[in-house]
Parts: C-alpha cells; sequence; structure tokens
C-alpha cells in the first residue's frame, strides 16, 4: 500500500511569508507526527495527533507554527511570517496507533526561506 | 530532556566488511528503534527492539536492545555500496516523553567498492 507522502517536496519562500505544508499519512493510522530536520542532525519532534487532537505540541518552537488534522488523516503544518532560521526539512510519520510504537516517515519537504 | 548519543560518527569502510555502530542514553528506554535515511529522502525503519536483552535480525543487520536498556547496537555484515547513508537510533523514551521520538545524531556509512 501507499505510504506516508507529503507535499510539496520543495518549498522556496521569502521571509515573512507564510507557507503550508501538507502530510497525508498510512491509511488507517491514527497517530501522525512532525518532526523537523536540520542539514547534519537527526529529526527533532514538533507535533504529535492522536486521531484530531494534538496529544503532545511542545516541540513546536514558537506561536508562529500551528498544525492541524481536522477528520484524523491528512495534517497541514502552518508556519507564519517566516523566518530564515525556518529552513530545514519538515519530515511526517504516522503510526498504526501511537504510544511509542514504529513510525514510518514521509519523504520531507525542504523548505527555504530566502 | 533525553538524549542519544551515537557514535562513530562516520565510518569509511569496504565492501564486504562487517559494520558496527552503537547508541547511548543517560536515560531508559523502552523501545529502541534503527532507521537509515538516504539523502533526500525520509528515514526508513529498518530493525524495531522491544525488550530489554533482545537481539532482533533483518537480512544483513542485526540489532540489540542493552540489558541497562540505556544502550543498543546495530550490525552489519558483508556491507554492499547500497548500505551508505545515515543510520540513526531513536526511541520513545520514558512516560514523560509520550510518543515522541528522540534521535541521535546519526553515523554516517560510506562504503568503497
Amino acid at each position: 500500500g501507499a505510504g506516508v507522502s507529503q507535499t510539496p517536496s520543495n518549498k522556496v519562500t521569502e521571509k515573512g511569508k507564510y507557507v503550508e505544508l501538507r502530510c497525508d499519512p498510512i491509511s488507517g493510522h491514527t497517530a501522525l507526527y512532525w518532526y523537523r530536520q536540520s542539514l547534519g542532525q537527526g529529526p527533532e519532534f514538533l507535533i504529535y495527533f492522536q486521531g484530531t487532537g494534538a496529544a503532545d505540541d511542545s516541540g513546536l518552537p514558537n506561536d508562529r507554527f500551528f498544525a492541524v488534522r481536522p477528520e484524523g488523516s491528512v495534517s497541514t503544518l502552518k508556519i507564519q511570517r517566516t523566518e530564515r532560521g525556518d529552513s530545514a526539512v519538515y519530515l511526517c510519520a504516522s503510526s498504526l496507533l501511537g504510544g511509542g510504537g514504529e513510525q514510518f516517515f514521509g519523504p520531507g519537504t525542504r523548505l527555504t526561506v530566502l | 530532556g533525553q538524549q542519544l548519543n551515537q557514535s562513530p560518527q562516520s565510518m569509511f569502510i569496504q565492501e564486504g566488511e562487517d559494520v558496527s555502530m552503537n547508541c547511548t542514553s543517560s536515560s531508559i528506554f523502552n523501545t529502541w528503534l534503527w532507521y537509515k535515511q538516504d539523502p533526500g529522502e525520509g528515514p526508513v525503519l529498518l530493525i524495531a527492539l522491544y525488550k530489554a536483552g533482545e537481539l532482533t535480525s533483518n537480512g544483513r543487520l542485526t540489532a540489540q536492545f542493552g540489558i541497562t536498556r540505556k544502550d543498543s547496537f546495530l550490525n552489519i555484515s558483508a556491507s554492499i555500496p547500497s548500505d551508505v547513508g545515515i543510520y540513526f537510533c531513536a526511541g520513545p523514551g520514558g512516560e514523560t516523553s509520550g510518543s515522541r521520538l528522540t534521535f541521535g545524531e546519526g553515523t554516517q556509512l560510506t562504503v568503497n567498492p
């Protein structure tokens, strides 16, 4: 079956602009995660959804970052007033139930803020 | 917060050689996951470990969950050029961290044909 998909694969924007990144998890997976990966680093946790609700958003760096999952499937990560430091690869993962089980990652969206 | 320390940071080996890398933590993990990441791709799950002392194989890969629950190692036998990539260990950590994964900084593997 299809894996986790993310769109766009690349996004270039200007400082101060608003961006939306989309994640389509594996069908039937109730848990969805967003991570951010900077060059030479491992992924860092941003937010975790169980169904439609954000179960843990403690990894969001500030209030410019927000994510939704209105129907418990597709999720959108929204970044307002982008800054150059937001440039990174944004990874989405899903798992069947959550709770620390195996997470399956999408290919990521590479965000570049000029 | 929780941290995972991976070593070595990078390895340069000849095709056919065996490889060993490890991951240590200052806190206990209940699950250890090993991922491989190729350039421009997301991490791909290789092996999942759920019990202290567990030894699990996946083809030429073997991973162990340390008895203390604070470490894990990954071995690759008879390396081939497509083993090139970055290997990450990860774990969901203790009760306060819920389902988030904490990742190590990765081991960059280069295999010379």
